[in-house]
């Protein structure tokens, strides 16, 4: 089964620019979503097929990938962007959804 | 606008099972696979199995194979998490979550409804 490894959390001060990785084999040949779920609530997709945004999702959210790795940047970060983000791809050969182990930002 | 609004939350003894439902509103029901995860406390998503609210086929994960069936009620829009023989490993927050459909992201959660087993 396909497995998604994220880092331990990421602090980063308001203003600055925070980078999630996701690592995959070969991920940059997968279609990668992200999600932000803050505490006690359910996950919000705020990136999808790598770098599309939903509607309402800020421009400061974008996503790329390469080779084994995916990265969500937030620009300008806002204390509201506080919580635990996901990485989710499509494992083809078991028709089902993988999610990283997710990734605790703090807003210092 | 897309609602899914879960059921409230429960409390079971172990072996006991529990039906958690999803009811969705604001687009066609049976346009979009509906995906059931859960969340143990501390811990990340967990994928359960998804659903075909058009066709009503499924698809377990194979952690969950014997002990969990999805189904959904057309007629009301909703669709049903049932997990039997239940252990404390149990104790979650369990979501539903709608497919975007033109790619296998989920654009919209139910609120999550949390499942305690305790003896």
């Amino acid at each position: 089964s396909y497995v998604l490894t994220q880092p331990p959390p990421v602090s980063v001060a308001p203003g600055q620019t925070a980078r999630v990785t996701c690592g995959g084999d070969n991920i940059g040949s997968k279609s990668v979503h992200w999600y932000q779920q803050k505490s006690g609530q359910a996950p919000v997709l705020v990136v999808y097929d790598d770098k599309d945004r939903p509607s309402g999702i800020p421009e400061r959210f974008s996503g790329s990938h390469s080779g084994n790795t995916a990265t969500l940047t937030i620009s300008r970060v806002e204390v509201g962007d506080e919580a635990d983000y996901y990485c989710q791809v499509w494992d083809g050969s078991g028709e089902h959804p993988v999610f990283g182990g997710g990734t605790k930002l703090t807003v210092l | 606008q897309v609602q899914l609004a879960q059921s409230e939350p429960e409390v079971h003894k172990p072996g006991a099972s529990v039906r958690v439902s999803c009811k969705t509103s604001g687009y066609i029901f049976s346009d979009y696979y509906l995906h059931w995860m859960r969340q143990a406390p501390g811990q990340g998503l967990e994928w359960m199995g998804w659903i075909n609210p058009h066709s009503g086929a499924t698809n377990y994960g194979q952690m969950f194979r014997g002990r969990v069936t999805m189904t959904r009620d057309k007629s009301i829009s909703t669709a049903y998490m049932f997990l039997s023989r239940l252990t404390s490993d149990d104790t979650a927050v369990y979501f539903c979550a709608k497919e975007i459909g033109t790619t296998n992201a989920f654009d919209f959660w139910g609120q999550g409804t949390k499942v305690t087993v305790s003896s």
